[in-house]
């Protein structure tokens, strides 16, 4: 298993371009999830995903839109980048919580480096 | 919001024990995750302790709870320069749909020879 991968590895942009950030799972896996990682901070959630076709706001959702056509993908798309969106992006998945069970464990991507100039 | 706090760096000797501790404010999490980063890679947890727990202990990893100080730590015994990496503590709350973690800044262990 590949597990969770994440394309491109690195990327450049300009102030006011768009890009899309593949995220892939092989685990059969429901949830994923979109996080940033700042310098000094640690990760926040931007998106995530209930399952097929569905989205819903995490906590930094501003400036992103994700789609989730198919289980194992989940898109985030950045329709005009700008400098505050410099970071570095992961994505993760995991099954679905057991209402008053315990959390499954969230699988991380190695992560997107983004600069924005 | 809930707010978790470590501090930012440790420097340790090959061989000794490292400890890494982080704070928490809300009371309703219900587990907390250590999650280890090495350089250019994503997160891996490493090991993870329920709120009603005080201790739990694997191979070379403890981890303590005080709940009432909402105070977590991890020991990680004999430490040796393949730990060296960025350690995330994290706090599990129940959200409508999922479950939230709120991540606190990180620590990065650096392991000298």
């Amino acid at each position: 298993n590949a597990g969770v991968t994440q394309t491109p590895k690195f990327r450049v942009l300009k102030t006011g371009q768009s890009m899309t950030l593949l995220c892939a799972q092989d685990m059969n896996h429901e949830y994923m999830y979109w996080y940033r990682q700042d310098p000094g901070m640690g990760l926040r959630l931007i998106h995530y995903s209930v399952g097929e076709g569905t989205t819903a706001k995490g906590e930094v959702p501003d400036g992103y839109n994700v789609s989730r056509l198919k289980k194992q993908n989940f898109l985030l798309g950045l329709e005009s980048a700008a400098p505050s969106q410099t970071s570095v992006y992961f994505c993760a998945s995991s099954y679905l919580p057991l209402a008053g069970g315990p959390p499954y464990e969230q699988y991380f991507g190695p992560g997107t480096r983004l600069t924005v100039t | 919001g809930e707010d978790v706090e470590q501090s930012l760096f440790l420097s340790v000797r090959e061989g000794d024990s490292s400890v890494i501790n982080c704070t928490y404010t809300d009371s309703s999490s219900t587990y907390l995750y250590w999650y280890k980063q090495e350089p250019g890679a994503g997160l891996q947890l490493l090991t993870y302790i329920f709120s009603n727990m005080d201790m739990k202990q694997d191979q070379r990893l403890t981890v303590l709870l005080n709940k009432k100080d909402k105070h977590l730590s991890l020991r990680i015994a004999d430490t040796q320069t393949g730990d060296s990496a960025i350690y995330f503590c994290a706090d599990v709350l129940p959200e409508f749909l999922y479950d939230k973690l709120t991540f606190g800044k990180g620590t990065l262990l650096t392991v000298n020879p």
